[in-house]
């Protein structure tokens, strides 16, 4: 079972609708989480964090944690062409992962239609 | 925004040259990160750097060598390219552990 893991996709979406993208980990010790977007050809930008259980909110951006069930989602609300992109999501684990703890998921590829 | 610079941006390269690639913080950030990334496929990390003279290996098996001598600095040195170091490298760093902010990165291109 591999530490952090996403669907690859693609998660194909219609403009104006709510994607989620999900993530799951294997470490009930793991403390941190993140999520990053990467369009194709780009390096990663972190969009978001959260360290604690529920939910967390910027703009139309959610972060969801539910440590119970080792899941970390991520909502964008009212789609937009431009959310088109991969997310990585990002665990600091609380035994093994990374050789520096952070591990990322492979990412899943999210395509907004318009 | 995080200021992290790389450089080059782009580089072609024929084999057995040595190269070096360059990355750079003005954030004071103590720990800083080496990724190789290819199109499509996850990020693996290569090296680390916890602060100055300090510096580890990542998970991913590299044929390659990094320095910590200043803060703000962290290049790392291919010292006989190969076609198999055709790749993105994405450097990063951070306050803490985490969370990590990326460069730019360099796309490589090893003939």
């Amino acid at each position: 079972q591999k530490e952090v893991e996403q669907n690859s996709g693609p998660l194909s979406v219609p403009e104006g609708a709510i994607a989620s993208l999900n993530c799951t980990y294997s470490d009930r010790g793991s403390q941190s989480f993140f999520w990053y977007r990467q369009y194709s050809g780009k390096s990663p930008e972190l969009i978001m964090s959260i360290y604690s259980n529920g939910d967390k909110e910027d703009g139309r951006f959610t972060a969801q944690l539910n440590k119970a069930s080792q899941y970390v989602s991520l909502l964008i609300r009212d789609s937009q062409p431009s959310d088109s992109a991969t997310y990585l999501c990002a665990v600091k684990l609380g035994s093994g992962g990374g050789a520096d703890g952070l591990t990322f998921g492979k990412g899943t590829h999210l395509i907004i239609q318009p | 925004e995080a200021d992290i610079y790389q450089t080059p941006r782009y580089l072609v390269i024929g084999t057995g040259k040595k190269i070096t690639l360059e990355c750079s913080q003005t954030m004071g950030h103590d720990k800083m990160y080496w990724y190789q990334q290819d199109p499509g496929m996850e990020l693996h990390l290569i090296h680390y750097s916890y602060g100055v003279n300090s510096t580890e290996k990542g998970d991913l098996s590299s044929e390659s060598t990094v320095s910590r001598i200043r803060t703000e600095h962290f290049p790392l040195t291919l010292e006989s390219a190969r076609p198999s170091h055709t790749s993105q490298y994405l450097c990063a760093s951070s306050l803490t552990a985490d969370p990590r902010y990326f460069g730019p990165g360099t796309r490589l291109l090893v003939l």
